[in-house]
């Protein structure tokens, strides 16, 4: 198993672009969410899923779009990039509990994608 | 507001110390704390505590919670340069399928040799 997978590992842009962030895992996890990191911030949820077809926003989801077409891919938009957006992002997924039917907190992240915006 | 707050925010040791890392936290409908590591990459998995008094351990590091008192120490014992990383405490919310975290600042290893 590759696990979660990101790409690209560093993007540059320019403020106004639009760019489209990847992840996979091949896990058949259900959950899936973004996060950005930024110094001394910890990580922040940005936006996340509970399965296909399935999204919802997270503490900080303004200027990205997501959305879940199958289990395994999990893309992240920039809709106008802006300074602010610099930042390092990673993908985590993880799996169900069935007989609790409960997500796992256990998450499992990407190796993140660094982001610069001028 | 939830909130998982963490301290020190940096701490820098000799290998061979000893140190302990604090995580407490606000928030309503607790399930679970979890400790990752972070090395200039991805964070990786240390441990996931959701009962009072029960010490996990994996090698040097241990770690336990408090419901009582909402908080969670990390221990890592005789340090070595390798332990230098980022720890970051993660709190679980019950009451829901969405498996979401909460995530606090992180506190910065230094281990020198």
């Amino acid at each position: 198993n590759a696990g979660v997978t990101q790409t690209p590992k560093f993007q540059v842009l320019k403020t106004g672009q639009s760019m489209t962030l990847q992840c996979a895992q091949d896990m058949n996890h259900e959950y899936m969410s973004w996060y950005r990191q930024d110094p001394g911030m910890g990580l922040r949820l940005i936006h996340y899923s509970v399965g296909a077809g399935i999204t919802d926003q997270g503490e900080v989801p303004n200027g990205y779009n997501v959305s879940r077409s199958t289990t395994e891919d999990f893309p992240l938009r920039l809709l106008s990039a802006a300074p602010s957006q610099t930042s390092v992002y990673f993908c985590a997924s993880s799996y169900s509990l069935p007989t609790q039917g409960l997500v796992t907190d256990t998450q499992y992240f990407g190796p993140g994608t660094r982001l610069t915006v001028l | 507001e939830d909130k998982v707050v963490q301290s020190p925010l940096s701490l820098v040791v000799h290998e061979g110390d000893t140190v302990t890392l604090n995580c407490s936290y606000e928030v309503t409908n607790f399930r679970s704390l979890l400790w990752y590591k972070q090395e200039k990459k991805a964070p990786t998995f240390l441990f996931m505590l959701t009962s009072s008094g029960i010490e996990k351990k994996s090698g040097r590091l241990s770690s336990i919670l408090d419901k009582k008192e909402l908080f969670s120490i990390l221990n890592i014992t005789a340090t070595q340069t390798g332990d230098s990383a980022i720890y970051l405490c993660a709190v679980g919310h019950r009451g829901s399928t969405l498996g979401r975290l909460y995530f606090g600042r992180g506190t910065q290893l230094t281990v020198w040799p």
